[in-house]
């Protein structure tokens, strides 16, 4: 019963570094997003994949890049981390519209 | 420019009494919406949606409204209760957009006891 499975939980980046957000669903859906949520604000989408092999760009991709693996799986990563990247990241999946998202626990990411 | 509002940042209600959380749009393409609700250190969870050709949708203590005239929704819960302390997102999406969901910032729901 694990739904969307996130990793790392927390993690602590110096700027420049990069490194790999890790998203996994088993509950055979379509669709994946990755979504990051800043204080004050709702959340951004930053890429998503309608289907396995497809992805496209969200509100906020610059600085992003991600991989539909397969169904299952959906990373995000960051090339060169700065410190405006500092947030709290999101990956979804769903069926289709009808049924809402169903979201990881999140990934809180802090660049310094 | 936000084309989902929320804005009121926390609302803070007896327990037992109704909780009345606003959510004001502005693109009139949108034609479904939906409620979350989040607690700290978890992701939103799916509380409740209603489409655009409805103005009204029930679900046991959650019901939402929808006025597309003044592009306004709402979602009442009664009675609130400790547990739905919580902070709640209303989003909206279109079919020309592909169905993104677009977020408003969020209410803090805080229940008195």
């Amino acid at each position: 019963n694990a739904g969307v499975t996130q990793t790392p939980k927390f993690q602590v980046l110096k700027t420049g570094q990069s490194m790999t957000l890790q998203c996994a669903q088993d509950m055979n859906h379509n669709s994946m997003y990755w979504y990051r949520q800043d204080p004050g604000m709702g959340l951004r989408l930053i890429y998503y994949s309608a289907s396995e092999g497809t992805t496209d760009k969200g509100e906020v991709p610059n600085g992003y890049n991600v991989s539909r693996l397969n169904k299952r799986e959906f990373s995000l990563r960051l090339e060169s981390a700065a410190p405006s990247q500092t947030s709290v990241y999101f990956c979804a999946s769903s069926q289709g519209q009808s049924y809402g998202y169903t979201f990881g626990s999140g990934t809180r990411l802090t660049v310094v | 420019d936000q084309q989902v509002k929320q804005n009121s940042p926390s609302l803070s209600v007896q327990e037992g009494r109704i909780s009345i959380l606003n959510c004001d749009y502005t693109n009139s393409m949108f034609d479904y919406f939906l409620w979350y609700k989040k607690y700290p250190a978890e992701g939103p969870t799916f509380l409740i949606s209603i489409s655009s050709i409805k103005d009204k949708n029930e679900d046991g203590r959650f019901t939402v409204f929808l006025n597309k005239s003044a592009k306004h929704l709402s979602l009442h819960i009664v009675p609130s209760q400790p547990g739905d302390s919580a902070v709640y997102f209303c989003a909206a999406s279109a079919a020309d957009s592909n169905y993104q969901l677009i977020w408003g910032a969020g209410t803090k729901l805080i229940i008195k006891p």
